[in-house]
């Protein structure tokens, strides 16, 4: 099952480019990896999806290496309201998981 | 806005109670999707419906019973809870089952007494 690994938390400053690692070493040929951001007390909001190489879109950009083993989530020039909760789902077929997630703290 | 309305956003109920929550999505989306998040847990995938038929039920306790009338519609009907029910339940919705973006609600915060 293509469980995912992520870190717990990670701390940035304001501005700066920030990058989340999601580890998914059993993911299945034909699923996508997504990445969603949960603010407390809300449902997770789409960010990106990718299948592999790199996606960009007008909030982020998504890094898929060869082996798709992992996925890179690059967040470009963080404000405050970048302060979240960000997951990585990754499917198996018919069955898939959110990770635990890595809580994104932005200081001023 | 997020497209997928859930109501109520916050349930108090004893565990004798019985009460459902529900979930209303417009996108014109098949498949629909009911979690569990817990307080530091990750997501909990509960049950799963792709055109109105259940496809995946996740070894959820019998207490926890989905309906879904049509494909813009989905229930969660909540009978001799535990304390440990307590949660944030989170109703989603996609084009297709999978791992195609999900659209969330903004969950039901449910207490028990």
């Amino acid at each position: 099952l293509a469980k995912t690994t992520q870190p717990i938390s990670m701390d940035s400053y304001e501005g700066q480019e920030v990058n989340i690692t999601c580890s998914h070493n059993n993911i299945a040929t034909n699923d996508y990896i997504t990445w969603y951001q949960q603010f407390p007390s809300q449902g997770p909001r789409f960010i990106i999806q990718g299948y592999k190489t790199k996606v960009t879109n007008e909030v982020a950009s998504l890094f898929i290496p060869a082996d798709r083993k992992s996925s890179t989530l690059s967040l470009p020039r963080v404000s405050l309201s970048d302060t979240a909760v960000y997951y990585c789902l990754v499917g198996d077929g018919g069955k898939f998981y959110f990770g635990s997630g890595t809580k994104l703290n932005v200081k001023p | 806005e997020t497209g997928v309305t859930q109501t109520p956003r916050h349930l108090v109920m004893g565990m004798t109670n019985k009460k459902s929550l529900k979930c209303e999505q417009h996108l014109g989306h098949n498949a629909m999707y009911w979690y569990k998040q817990s307080a530091k847990k990750p997501l909990e995938l509960m049950f799963v419906y792709n055109f109105k038929e259940q496809t995946e039920n996740n070894s959820v306790p019998s207490r926890f019973s989905p309906e879904c009338p049509n494909s813009s519609h989905l229930f969660l009907h909540l009978h001799t809870l535990q304390p440990e029910d307590s949660a944030l339940y989170l109703c989603a919705s996609s084009q297709e089952r999978g791992t195609r973006p999900q659209h969330f609600g903004d969950g039901t915060r449910l207490s028990i007494l």
